[in-house]
């Protein structure tokens, strides 16, 4: 079955204790994406990937950092969490090209609470 | 540069009435727009996209949008409202191949 995976689903951690959040698709994607959505904002994206390797800010990427060192997994990494990023987080994979946008696969998400 | 602007935060509709949920979006580049749906507690689901083909885009479960250049628009209608549309909407802009810009959401509900 084609789908995005995200773990863990939950979580609940302090404030500057390092986290990472996983994320996997088995679609062979070159473009994944995280997004926090927060109410009343809708989704923001935090950062992106075109490729392996290639990665670029999106709108607020501040206190967050990924990496692509294989084309299916895109983790989040969040060195030192604070409050303000308490959020529920969404990672997505589409196929890219040049000049086209397609549809994006989006995970089951993962709430994330920093205390 | 680019920006999505969904104008009410909020629509009820009763069962069987149409909807209708409006979004506006600006855009350096010729764009292509998106509607997701995202039910409870579920992640979010494509509905329909524009890009640059026919100006009115039919998407699942009965929902279609139009692209309107002139009036930079791109509303989502269906023309008989079912509960299980009760959802938020999001409406989504590219105008590159890269960076995607959600709008904040919609929020339909349906009564009977």
């Amino acid at each position: 079955e084609a789908q995005v995976t995200q773990n863990p689903r939950y979580l609940i951690t302090v404030t500057g204790k390092k986290l990472t959040v996983t994320c996997s698709q088995n679609m062979n994607h070159e473009y994944m994406s995280w997004y926090r959505q927060d109410p009343g904002l809708g989704l923001r994206q935090i950062y992106y990937s075109m490729n392996v390797e290639v990665t670029d800010k999106g709108d607020v990427p501040e206190g967050y950092k990924v990496s692509r060192k294989e084309k299916r997994n895109f983790p989040l990494i969040l060195e030192s969490p604070s409050p303000n990023q308490t959020s529920l987080y969404f990672c997505a994979s589409s196929r890219y090209g040049q000049g086209e946008t397609y549809e994006q696969y989006f995970g089951p998400g993962t709430r994330l609470t920093v205390t | 540069a680019q920006s999505v602007t969904q104008l009410d935060s909020h629509v009820s509709v009763s069962e069987g009435t149409p909807v209708l949920l409006r979004c506006n979006y600006s855009s350096s580049y010729s764009p292509s727009l998106f509607w997701y749906v995202q039910h409870p507690n579920k992640g979010l689901q494509l509905l329909l996209k524009y890009t640059s083909a026919a100006t009115l885009v039919k998407g699942i479960n009965g929902f279609e949008a139009e692209f309107k250049k002139s009036e930079t628009s791109f509303h989502l209608t269906k023309p008989s409202a079912h509960m299980s549309d009760a959802a938020e909407y999001f409406c989504v802009v590219t105008g590159t191949a890269s960076k995607l810009t959600f709008g904040t959401g919609t929020r339909l509900q349906v009564t009977l």
